[in-house]
């Protein structure tokens, strides 16, 4: 098993433009989370999704959108990129909610210039 | 004031002191994580745990419900346990979702 992948693992975007950030999982995990890490803050959930077709807002959902066509892939589209949403960003999934552990995938750090 | 608190923020340690951190919480939770990550950014679940201590190699976690408290030990430390560690709070909603404290980072020198 490949685990969680996200591509690409670094980019810089310029104020303005839009990127989707991808994420795929192969372990059949039904909940899939997007987190934002900031330096000096913990990891801030952004969007999640119980399943394919479900997802939902996190803590700070504000210039980002997300989809859930399939059980493996949960995107994260940037529209109209702004300095603020420089951060490291961070794919997770797990099977179930609550007793199973957390798998994260290598993270993609986004420069906005 | 943070729903998870963490200390100590740093810590730098010789090669085989014993270490602790510590983590509060403030809300009622189904669970809670320890999480390490690398100098390279990734991140992986040491522990998840509800009640309590749980053991892996030289790793201990333990955590008392009453006092909304959390520890996570290291025995015998070692320069490769070199990382930022994470405690997370699992809340008691359908998702299941955590929130994160700030980490605590750790140095152990030869």
């Amino acid at each position: 098993n490949a685990g969680v992948t996200q591509t690409p693992k670094f980019r810089i975007l310029k104020i303005g433009q839009s990127m989707t950030l991808q994420c795929t999982q192969d372990m059949n995990h039904n909940y899939m989370y997007w987190y934002r890490q900031d330096p000096g803050m913990g990891l801030k959930l952004i969007y999640y999704s119980v399943g394919a077709g479900i997802t939902d807002k996190g803590e700070v959902p504000n210039g980002y959108n997300v989809s859930r066509s399939t059980t493996e892939d949960f995107p994260l589209r940037l529209e109209l990129a702004a300095p603020s949403q420089t951060s490291v960003y961070f794919c997770a999934s797990r099977y179930t909610a609550l007793g199973d552990e957390q798998f994260f995938g290598p993270g993609t750090r986004l420069t906005v210039l | 004031k943070n729903e998870v608190e963490q200390s100590p923020q740093n810590l730098t340690a010789q090669e085989g002191e014993f270490i602790t951190i510590n983590c509060s919480y403030s809300v009622g939770i189904s669970a809670l994580h320890w999480l390490q990550q690398h100098p390279g950014g990734g991140i992986v679940s040491l522990f998840m745990l509800s009640s309590g201590k749980k053991k892996h190699g030289r790793l201990i976690a333990t955590i008392n419900i009453q006092e909304k408290h959390s520890s996570l030990h290291i025995t015998a430390s070692h320069p490769r346990d070199s990382a930022v560690y994470i405690c997370a709070v699992q809340n008691t909603g359908t998702a299941s979702k955590l929130t994160f404290g700030t980490g605590t980072r750790l140095q152990v020198t030869l």
